[in-house]
């Protein structure tokens, strides 16, 4: 069936460094995925996405890689700040211009110390 | 406007009580969703409305009751809920276009049933 999940629940940095947060998926009928930031008490955050048919996708600070062979995807955070600490969720998502559903991952808590 | 409001902010109620959750959104948007998401776990589908109409419901149980009165507005009618379905309710919504995959998340309405 479909499932999204993550290598690490917690994943702690120092600010200024990279970060890097990966996801494994099992079913290959996703077209698109995407990370999204939730902070406590709020809701999900859009970060970036990417299309099954790319392996790489930039925005600002943020880099998104999909390996298709392995099923694996990761977000790459450049020189990380302490409101970058946030759970990280990838989702994959199946439709396109209807609507759209999303299957999430478990989420990795992203701590940034100073 | 690229906010979705979700009010009440937080509800307790018991289990014989009907209350319901409301989302508006004034982006555009056709399609909108609602979420359920229980303490440290990711957000999982429960109803998805597209132009005003259900698409999918989740095998979610009849005691919750989606609507779509027009299309800013999604509730969710609650009636004989027990202790398990606290969590943060979420509603998103997007629009229905060939790559705009993105949905856009309200803060969550923070549901405890006695």
């Amino acid at each position: 069936g479909e499932s999204v999940g993550l290598h690490l629940p917690t994943l702690s940095v120092q600010e200024g460094d990279n970060s890097i947060i990966n996801c494994a998926y099992s079913n290959s009928a996703s077209d698109y995925f995407i990370w999204y930031k939730q902070e406590s008490g709020k809701g999900p955050q859009f970060i970036i996405d990417i299309r099954s048919n790319m392996d790489k996708r930039q925005g600002q600070r943020v880099t998104v890689l999909l390996n298709k062979t392995v099923k694996h995807l990761s977000l790459q955070i450049a020189a990380t700040q302490p409101g970058d600490s946030a759970v990280y969720f990838c989702a994959g998502g199946i439709g396109d211009g209807g609507y759209n559903k999303l299957i999430f991952g478990a989420g990795t808590r992203l701590a940034v110390h100073p | 406007d690229t906010e979705v409001t979700q009010t009440p902010k937080h509800l307790v109620m018991g289990m014989t009580n009907k209350k319901s959750l409301k989302c508006e959104q004034h982006m555009g948007h056709r399609a909108m969703y609602w979420y359920k998401q229980k303490a440290k776990k990711p957000p999982e589908l429960m109803f998805v409305y597209s132009y005003e109409k259900l698409s999918i419901n989740e095998s979610v149980p009849s005691r919750f009751s989606p609507e779509c009165p027009n299309s800013s507005l999604l509730n969710l009618h609650l009636h004989a809920l027990q202790p398990e379905d606290s969590a943060l309710y979420l509603c998103a919504s997007s629009q229905l276009l060939a790559g705009a995959n993105e949905q856009f998340f309200g803060p969550g309405t923070r549901l405890t049933v006695l």
